[in-house]
């Protein structure tokens, strides 16, 4: 069955650092996401790419953030500089259209920023 | 926008005892709806999804969940738990219709099943 890969699995970084989150999303699939989970809470929308370009984006989402489809595989989110409220599981997502949506989810980045 | 409440946070049961899941939304169009499940140091992984059709939908893992319209719920059941379905849950909801169509997520319930 189709994955999405997320790597690292976790990444420890110093606070103010820059960190660099990879996704390989499911090859036919057109949408891509980026969620995340701090310890505790709910899962929360974070960002969707579309047709190369960012479709919408959360209050979360804010100038720190980027994505990225740098080749026809991967798909990225870059924190410029991180702070502490940013560790977190940081999930991949992607999905198809038509009626099924195909809805994947990627096993996640646990990210700690110390 | 879409919302999610699940009005449970932490549920305890032993095993065979039987399970329900509270799920209700807001929003004023067709949605779709799902419940994911992720168990310790996992991803999300789909139990079920209602689209449309027959409200009553049945999952992996003998999971079911029952959509009432009238209600805005989502509730998912099971009728004999085992201690292997220990894990958080999650009720989800997204828009039939518009573009990139976002998952919002309730805040999700952690199921604790004693052996």
């Amino acid at each position: 069955e189709p994955e999405v890969t997320q790597t690292p699995s976790h990444q420890v970084t110093q606070m103010g650092q820059e960190v660099i989150l990879r996704c390989v999303p499911i090859s036919n699939h057109l949408y891509f996401y980026w969620y995340r989970q701090i310890l505790g809470q709910k899962v929360e929308f974070l960002v969707s790419f579309y047709n190369n370009e960012i479709s919408e984006k959360s209050e979360i989402f804010d100038d720190q953030f980027s994505v990225e489809r740098p080749d026809g595989s991967n798909f990225t989110l870059k924190i410029r500089s991180t702070k502490l409220e940013d560790s977190a599981m940081y999930f991949c997502a992607s999905r198809g259209t038509g009626a099924f949506y195909g809805y994947t989810f990627g096993s996640g980045t646990r990210l700690t920023v110390v | 926008a879409q919302s999610v409440s699940q009005h449970n946070h932490h549920v305890i049961l032993s095993e065979a005892a039987s399970l329900e899941l509270g799920c209700n939304y807001s929003y004023g169009g067709t949605v779709n709806l799902f419940w994911y499940v992720q168990y310790p140091g996992q991803h999300l992984q789909l139990l079920l999804k209602y689209f449309s059709g027959d409200p009553l939908v049945k999952g992996i893992k003998g999971f079911e969940a029952e959509f009432i319209k009238s209600k805005f719920s989502f509730n998912l059941r099971k009728p004999s738990v085992q201690w292997s379905d220990t894990a958080e849950y999650f009720c989800a909801v997204i828009p039939a219709s518009g573009s990139a169509r976002q998952l919002t997520f309730g805040s999700g319930t952690q199921l604790t099943v004693l052996p």
